[in-house]
């Protein structure tokens, strides 16, 4: 069975520039989070999902990031304008719906985010 | 936000050695959990703990959840090359309304010496 699916895994882009990352989670998995991690500031969450719906975006850092799940197989994170602060590791991961269930997340392989 | 605070921050053992991480806080948890980093990888959970008090293994490894509830620890025995990578600890938290979130330390760093 696939586990969580990211693209790309690596983007390196310019100041300014739009940037789309993409997550496909784990079939059958209710929730869909996003995280951030860099050295100074480890893993933080950004945003997560219950089927198909935001349901804390206290993480996002600012208005340039917006995160959209049109349907249960799909999300994406975009930075508009990206800015060299945003270069970082970001993961995707996905649970099953439970309350236990919720911790066991399973992350992506994560996109490596270099703004010049 | 919560603050973990995870010790140490990277450690170099000898293949064969028992190895032990712990993780603070000065909040109350109901849940900690345990995941290990390998490099180019995301975290994957290795162990979880839900009672304050609980000591819970999976092979090699065991977890304990701190009687305060505001600490864990992690050990690993008999250490081997490919527990290699970087080890996290992570509380639950309600951060209101009705939303929970994992919060993570900022890792321990394992190298193993062959």
């Amino acid at each position: 069975d696939a586990g969580v699916i990211q693209s790309p895994r690596h983007e390196v882009t310019e100041m300014g520039q739009e940037v789309t990352l993409r997550c496909k989670p784990i079939s059958g998995h209710d929730y869909l989070f996003w995280y951030r991690q860099t050295m100074m500031r480890g893993l933080e969450l950004l945003i997560y999902f219950n089927n198909n719906v935001p349901i804390d975006d206290s993480g996002m850092p600012e208005d340039r990031f917006s995160a959209k799940m049109p349907n249960a197989s799909f999300s994406t994170l975009k930075i508009q304008p990206s800015e060299p602060r945003d270069s970082a590791v970001y993961f995707c991961a996905s649970s099953r719906r439970g309350d236990r269930a919720y911790n066991e997340q399973f992350f992506g392989p994560g996109t490596r985010l270099t703004v010049l | 936000g919560q603050q973990l605070n995870q010790s140490p921050q990277s450690m170099f053992i000898q293949e064969g050695e028992d190895v032990s991480m712990n993780c603070t806080s000065s909040s109350i948890f109901n849940t900690w959990l345990w995941y290990k980093q390998d490099p180019g990888e995301g975290p994957v959970l290795l162990i979880a703990l839900y009672k304050a008090g609980e000591l819970t293994s999976n092979g090699r490894l065991t977890a304990q959840f701190g009687i305060t509830r505001k600490d864990s620890f992690l050990n690993i025995s008999a250490s081997i090359p490919s527990d290699v990578g970087i080890y996290f600890c992570a509380g639950r938290i309600y951060s209101g309304a009705g939303s929970y979130q994992l919060t993570f330390g900022k890792g321990t760093k394992l190298s193993v010496i062959p």
